[in-house]
């Protein structure tokens, strides 16, 4: 069974410019999660679909962040103009039926500088 | 917003030593406490889960839960130096979407 995958695998970006993560979660995977994981510090939820709709954005950037799953299967996350506070790994989880069973992809590491 | 305490923040254990880490949660409604390895470089592995009072073992790896008091503990005993990673405490709520919150990780250094 392919795992989740993540691209591009590293990102860095002078403050201002803008980047976008793809994911492709696990097929049949309906449930889809964008975590931030700074260094050294455990993931924080960004957004999560259920198929195509947004379940929970609440801690999203939204003026800067945004994030689209259009058909129910690839996502894409969106950064419009970093900040070096955005310097993190961006990790991509999928499961079934919402189940917390997540499996992670490789994630992107972002360097903003 | 739910909070997931983990400590300690870091750990050193001698080979074949044991492994003893803690994590509580805030939230009252928690259903279920997930335990994940991240090795360096890596993205977070799935350990094990629990969400009954009472003890879970599955190899090396030990979970306690006290539900009364919202306390989790993994055990890691004979620990290899492969055993060196970040291990982050999650916990999910039914009412919430299952959606997982995690601690800030403890991470194991094993010494050979």
């Amino acid at each position: 069974e392919a795992g989740v995958t993540q691209s591009p695998r590293y990102a860095v970006l002078q403050e201002g410019q803008a980047v976008s993560f793809w994911c492709d979660p696990i097929s049949g995977h309906d449930t889809l999660y964008w975590y931030q994981q700074p260094r050294d510090q455990g993931p924080q939820l960004l957004v999560y679909f259920r198929d195509e709709a947004v379940i929970d954005n609440s801690q999203l950037p939204s003026d800067r962040f945004s994030a689209v799953r259009p058909k129910g299967t690839n996502s894409t996350l969106k950064i419009q103009s970093a900040k070096q506070g955005d310097t993190a790994t961006y990790l991509c989880a999928s499961s079934f039926g919402g189940r917390s069973d997540y499996t992670f992809g490789s994630g992107t590491r972002l360097l903003v500088i | 917003q739910q909070k997931v305490q983990q400590s300690p923040e870091s750990l050193i254990v001698p080979e074949g030593g044991m492994a003893s880490l803690n994590c509580t949660s805030s939230d009252r409604n928690v259903d279920y406490f997930w335990w994940y390895r991240q090795h360096s470089g890596k993205s977070p592995k799935m350990l094990m889960s629990i969400f009954s009072n009472g003890e879970k073992e599955e190899g090396r790896f030990t979970v306690h839960l006290n539900k009364a008091s919202l306390h989790t503990s993994l055990h890691i005993r004979d620990s290899q130096p492969s055993d060196s990673a970040l291990y982050l405490c999650a916990a999910s709520t039914n009412s919430a979407g299952n959606k997982l919150t995690f601690g800030i990780g403890t991470r194991v250094l094993v010494r050979p």
